[in-house]
């Protein structure tokens, strides 16, 4: 079974800093895919970023960029320009690239506070 | 975008009572759909996976004759919680796949049970 870790439990950040989110992963899989979703207030999970297992480019989305690292099993998240509205709980997410439909397998979370 | 709804959002019942919770995908048809699990302050956990047409799948753990599931079309899936226990309380999220890397989830639905 695939595990997901997330070893801060709150972190904060000055607006218009940047900041990075810890997150390792367990498995005995080659190929799978990794995601980082962010949980504001209203509990609506909302994707932030995604990385394809076989991709070595790390994944950029406007402010967002990950941090892939195969061999380390390290999939860090990094926030440029922090805005308040980066304020929620980051989860970082794994699923088995298998044929077939998988659910997500998710860490425990981070909760992001961005400081005025 | 893809779009995912839930019903009712937020529910309360009394000790032994059964609860349904629908979650549909407004523009797009899901062949899988998955119920997640969440208490407060605390992450999401996977209970099951609703294949249309087909028995659901349950997670080590989950009880398949508390947690019923029916997907019984390419856009709806219901849990319905039988029997429900002040401890079945929680938040309980839906998501529906569409391809291999993209997943869209429900708003959650807000479970207490008195």
């Amino acid at each position: 079974a695939q595990t997901v870790t997330q070893s801060q439990p709150e972190m904060s950040v000055q607006e218009a800093e940047t900041v990075t989110l810890s997150c390792t992963y367990d498995t005995s899989e080659s190929d799978y895919y990794l995601f980082w979703y962010k949980q504001p207030p209203s509990r609506q999970m909302i994707l932030v970023i995604r990385q394809e297992a076989y991709k070595q480019q790390n994944a950029t989305e406007n402010r967002f960029s990950v941090n892939f690292q195969k061999a380390a099993k390290s999939f860090s998240l990094k926030i440029s320009d922090s805005q308040l509205g980066d304020a929620a709980m980051y989860f970082c997410a794994y699923r088995s690239f298998g044929g077939g439909a998988d659910g997500l397998t998710f860490g425990k979370g981070t909760h992001l506070i961005i400081q005025p | 975008g893809a779009v995912v709804s839930q019903h009712p959002s937020w529910v309360i019942c009394k000790s032994g009572t059964s609860v349904k919770i629908e979650c549909r995908s407004l523009d797009f048809q899901a062949t899988t759909m998955f119920w997640y699990r969440q208490f407060p302050k605390q992450s999401l956990m996977l209970m099951a996976t609703s294949n249309e047409g087909s028995k659901a799948t349950y997670e080590q753990g989950v009880e398949k004759d508390k947690f019923l599931i029916n997907h019984a079309s390419l856009t709806l899936s219901t849990l319905t919680v039988t029997s429900a226990h002040p401890e079945d309380s929680s938040f309980y999220i839906c998501s529906a796949h569409l391809s291999s890397y993209e997943q869209y989830f429900g708003p959650g639905t807000r479970l207490t049970v008195t």
